[in-house]
């Protein structure tokens, strides 16, 4: 019930296309769900974020589509560029005070140029 | 986003010597730090939640001898590996709170450290 199942392990994107991560999780506690970019060698940055009551957030060229009946959560890069390539890390949170996160696996992004 | 600082970035060290790592909130207090331990082409691993004025809080597994966290101020938290030992070699981040509106905690990441045991 801690777990967050993250797929694929790693992708292969086109310039230009749609890269698509998915993570889906049991706790129905969760109410925090942020995505992280991480490149090699470089410490995890903040993406973008949702709350369950949300069922899609859109900043710039990233989208978390939420479903709460599906318990499962995904980003999309539109647009998908060569500097996209990293690994991402969705994550999932407890109500505020709990602080802790907990990560899926990683997805390894590379976008062919 | 709110900054978070690491240093050193990385750091190379004799097997049996102590290392100490500091991370600090440059533009925010952090009432809560976290320092988490990351393997190659691995998840993250939560290793201890930092709380300034109080004990660290140690995950299941962690040895808290050997992991030493100091959390001395709102921008500041140190993480000392005593006695380290090549298994020790591995990438540090840490991590400093905001609570966000909303009620939401986010996690702002540091840049890391790479330690390396020989």
């Amino acid at each position: 019930q801690q777990q967050v199942k993250q797929s694929p392990q790693s992708l292969i994107v086109q310039k230009g296309g749609i890269s698509i991560i998915n993570c889906a999780y049991e706790n129905t506690a969760f109410d925090y769900f942020p995505w992280y970019q991480q490149f090699p060698g470089k410490g995890p940055a903040l993406l973008i974020a949702i709350r369950p009551d949300v069922s899609e957030k859109k900043e710039g060229r990233f989208t978390i589509s939420f479903n709460k009946s599906a318990k499962q959560f995904s980003l999309h890069i539109m647009d998908s560029q060569p500097g996209d390539s990293a690994t991402y890390f969705c994550a999932a949170s407890w109500p505020a005070g709990t602080y802790k996160y907990i990560f899926g696996t990683g997805t390894r992004l590379k976008v062919l140029a | 986003g709110a900054v978070v600082s690491q240093h050193p970035s990385w750091v190379i060290c004799k097997s049996g010597t102590s290392v100490k790592i500091e991370c600090r909130s440059l533009d925010f207090q952090a009432t809560t730090m976290f320092w988490y331990r990351q393997f190659p082409k691995q998840s993250l691993m939560l290793m201890a939640t930092s709380n300034e004025g109080s004990k660290a809080t140690y995950e299941q597994g962690v040895e808290k001898d050997k992991f030493l966290i100091n959390h001395a101020s709102l921008t500041l938290s140190t993480l000392t590996v005593t006695s380290a030992h090549p298994e020790d070699s591995s990438f540090y981040i840490c991590s400093g709170m905001v609570w966000t509106s909303g009620g939401a905690d986010t996690q702002y990441f540091g840049p890391g450290t790479r330690l390396t045991v020989l």
